[in-house]
């Protein structure tokens, strides 16, 4: 079954990490770049970054850009988003999301179901 | 940063009617880089468009999308009960952005 599943959400201090992890399968996952996007509870969505399939294309949006890092483990069919200086307005729904191509950015084409990361003092 | 304004914000329509979404680009894009999702409660967001107007595996010919430069539309030709959700455009090109949303909701 093609599938993503992520963990590593949770309730976390402002100011602190957070280090977010998606499992993939179903599909050759080093062919595909992958995505984070969030979503606020209530709220639309949010792309986070993205990575290509050999890591050597990577993006952040500029409200992450200097604390958040995407990376990812081909051998383990894994992706990660390393979470620092957490702030209040990070609280969101964080998917794990394939792309359609490997080296550019394009459509979203499989997406999991989604970590909880919750903010607060 | 290319902004994406989607109208209306909801849509009430009862089922069997047409819907027809819109997404406005704050600039000019290529269509190639501009996809529709769908998103139910509770759920993932899926890929309906890519494109513009090529619809993803598995998504039924009553969705279409079209347009071009700053004008892009999806329509629902006419509604099943499963298709009352939100709809978010998103251009993934240069910048990778996606609109608010537009709410189908049932009259």
């Amino acid at each position: 079954e093609v599938e993503l599943v992520e963990s590593g959400g949770g309730l976390v201090q402002p100011g602190r990490s957070l280090r977010l992890s998606c499992a993939a399968s179903g599909f050759i996952f080093d062919d595909y770049a992958m995505h984070w996007v969030r979503q606020a509870p209530g709220k639309g969505l949010e792309w986070v970054s993205g990575i290509s399939w050999n890591s050597a294309n990577i993006a952040y949006a500029d409200s992450v850009k200097g604390r958040f890092t995407i990376s990812r483990d081909n051998a383990k069919n894994s992706l990660f988003l390393q979470m620092n200086s957490l702030r209040t307005e990070d609280t969101a729904l964080y998917y794990c999301v394939k792309d359609t191509v490997s080296v550019t950015f394009d459509a979203f084409d499989l997406w999991g179901q989604g970590t909880r990361v919750t903010v607060s003092s | 940063e290319i902004v994406l304004t989607q109208s209306p914000g909801t849509l009430s329509l009862s089922p069997g009617e047409r819907a027809t979404l819109s997404c406005r680009a704050s600039q000019s894009v290529s269509s190639t880089y501009v996809g529709w999702y769908q998103q139910k409660p509770g759920q993932a967001p899926r890929l309906l468009i890519y494109g513009a107007s090529s619809r993803a595996t598995g998504i039924p010919d009553r969705f279409s999308g079209s347009g071009s430069e700053t004008d892009f539309t999806l329509t629902i030709s006419r509604l099943e009960p499963e298709d009352f959700a939100v709809y978010y455009c998103h251009h993934y090109g240069t910048s990778r952005t996606f609109g608010q949303g537009t709410k189908v909701e049932i009259k």
